[in-house]
């Protein structure tokens, strides 16, 4: 079965603080993904990531930066978090081939205060 | 323009009878795919079942089917014999092969609630 986890299930932090949310998957997806989820929006894609070093953004990057340097490991960053980025973060992955379905992890739901 | 519309917010269904979850999309792109995905309150997203847009069959998956209508652009997601476990948030998706790349475009999700 596709593994894909994620570092914490809830965070708190303070605006302006630095937050890092980690996602390892293992089963050699060559693309993972970070999306944020807020009711009524679905799933918006913050950015991608299709190689080790390699990333493209996506829909709403503003206030984020993402860093891959192993295969199996992608990480969202928030420079400075503020508190319209209160939301639930989930991180995907896939392969370059085939369909192209996603496997996610169980979500990081994050508050900034 | 929205590329993913689910008119549906939320669906109640009686246990054991089937549902439809209504999905339309919006492409140019004449190679695409269509993803049903299922979100229990435990938070993960599990995906259910894919149609191409080049498959000439609707995609069955156990108690899952999809309802292709190409001309139409609608995606519906039949579950029958619904199940009380079957309540969750459900996602359409989209990925435009040729002009989207790897990306996937999701709409807001049916909230479907299964009564014993």
């Amino acid at each position: 079965d596709v593994k894909v986890t994620q570092s914490s299930r809830y965070l708190v932090k303070r605006t302006g603080e630095k937050v890092f949310l980690e996602c390892v998957q293992d089963m050699d997806h060559e693309n993972m993904f970070w999306y944020r989820q807020d009711p009524g929006l679905g799933l918006r894609l913050i950015y991608f990531s299709y190689d080790v070093k390699m990333k493209e953004k996506g829909d709403i990057p503003e206030g984020y930066s993402v860093s891959r340097e192993k295969k199996e490991r992608f990480s969202l960053i928030l420079e400075s978090a503020s508190t319209n980025q209160t939301s639930m973060y989930l991180c995907a992955s896939s392969f370059a081939s085939g369909r192209g379905e996603q496997y996610f992890g169980p979500g990081t739901r994050l508050t900034v205060t | 323009a929205q590329k993913i519309t689910q008119t549906q917010p939320g669906m109640f269904v009686q246990e054991k009878e089937a549902v439809t979850l209504d999905c339309t999309y919006d492409t140019s792109d004449p190679s695409y795919g269509l993803f049903w995905y299922k979100q229990p309150s435990s938070g993960e997203m599990i995906f259910l079942i894919y149609q191409g847009s080049y498959d000439q069959q609707n995609a069955t998956e156990g108690r899952y089917s999809l309802n292709f209508q190409k001309a139409r652009k609608s995606a519906n997601l039949v579950i029958s014999a619904s199940q009380l476990g079957d309540s969750a948030m459900y996602f359409c998706a989209m990925r435009e092969v040729n002009t989207g790349g790897f990306k996937t475009i999701f709409g807001a999700g049916t909230r479907l609630f299964v009564k014993a």
